[in-house]
């Protein structure tokens, strides 16, 4: 398909191991956004991408969570020593957009499940 | 900073009935207004748009009208079906930064 590929799907981990969740965006789009979603809450962002370059990660909660986009498409989210708290729906969206041109929609992934126990 | 609110959720309605979700926002700027809809074990979708003040996002039966004086963006169906049984979120976008701030989401149930 040539829709937002997440993988895996879901992930179980226990505490203090570290993960790493994989997006795939569409093909062609220039930006790329991680974002987090706890049980019965909205999204909220993490961090985005323009092309390879990391241009915004004020979402990141901690320094445990890192993220890149080294060729400007494939992106990874680590996170190192799990905490519990970190347990969520992890969202990759991508978009033709740049920043600054808001008329493009995001589309997003089916998200990874994070559980750590 | 940028907020979303929605009201308080869930909502059950018999189909073919109206259906009103309301959605008011905070913004610096000029934002774009979405509202994306997760239906059971999918991801989110972006049902509807709108770009500038008074501009009215429409896709699949479902209306939101932006009003910049009241600060709104509410979802309104006249006749909902239990295939729209899904979860809704109202979010916001602001060019200069291009990260989409959402809503909680509402759960809506439609029964037969």
């Amino acid at each position: 398909g040539a829709g937002v590929s997440q993988s895996p799907r879901y992930k179980v981990a226990k505490r203090g191991q570290d993960v790493a969740l994989r997006c795939d965006p569409i093909s062609g789009h220039v930006s790329l956004f991680w974002y987090q979603q706890a049980l019965g809450q909205g999204p909220e962002f993490l961090t985005y991408f323009q092309n390879e370059a990391q241009l915004d990660k004020s979402g990141l909660p901690s320094d445990r969570f890192f993220a890149e986009r080294p060729e400007g498409s494939v992106s990874t989210l680590k996170i190192q020593r799990t905490q519990q708290e970190d347990s969520a729906v992890y969202l990759c969206a991508s978009s033709l957009a740049r920043a600054g041109v808001s008329n493009q929609p995001q589309h997003f992934g089916d998200g990874t499940r994070l559980s750590i126990l | 900073g940028d907020s979303v609110t929605q009201m308080e959720g869930p909502v059950t309605l018999s189909e073919e009935a109206f259906l009103t979700i309301n959605c008011t926002y905070t913004a610096t700027g000029y934002p774009s207004l979405f509202w994306y809809v997760q239906y059971p074990g999918e991801g989110l979708q972006l049902l509807l748009k709108a770009t500038k003040a008074d501009d009215k996002g429409s896709n699949k039966g479902f209306e939101a009208t932006y009003r910049k004086e009241t600060t709104s963006f509410h979802l309104e169906k006249g006749s909902v079906q239990v295939s729209d049984s899904a979860v809704y979120f109202c979010a916001l976008l602001t060019g200069a930064n291009s990260k989409l701030t959402f809503g909680k989401g509402i759960t809506l149930s439609v029964r037969p």
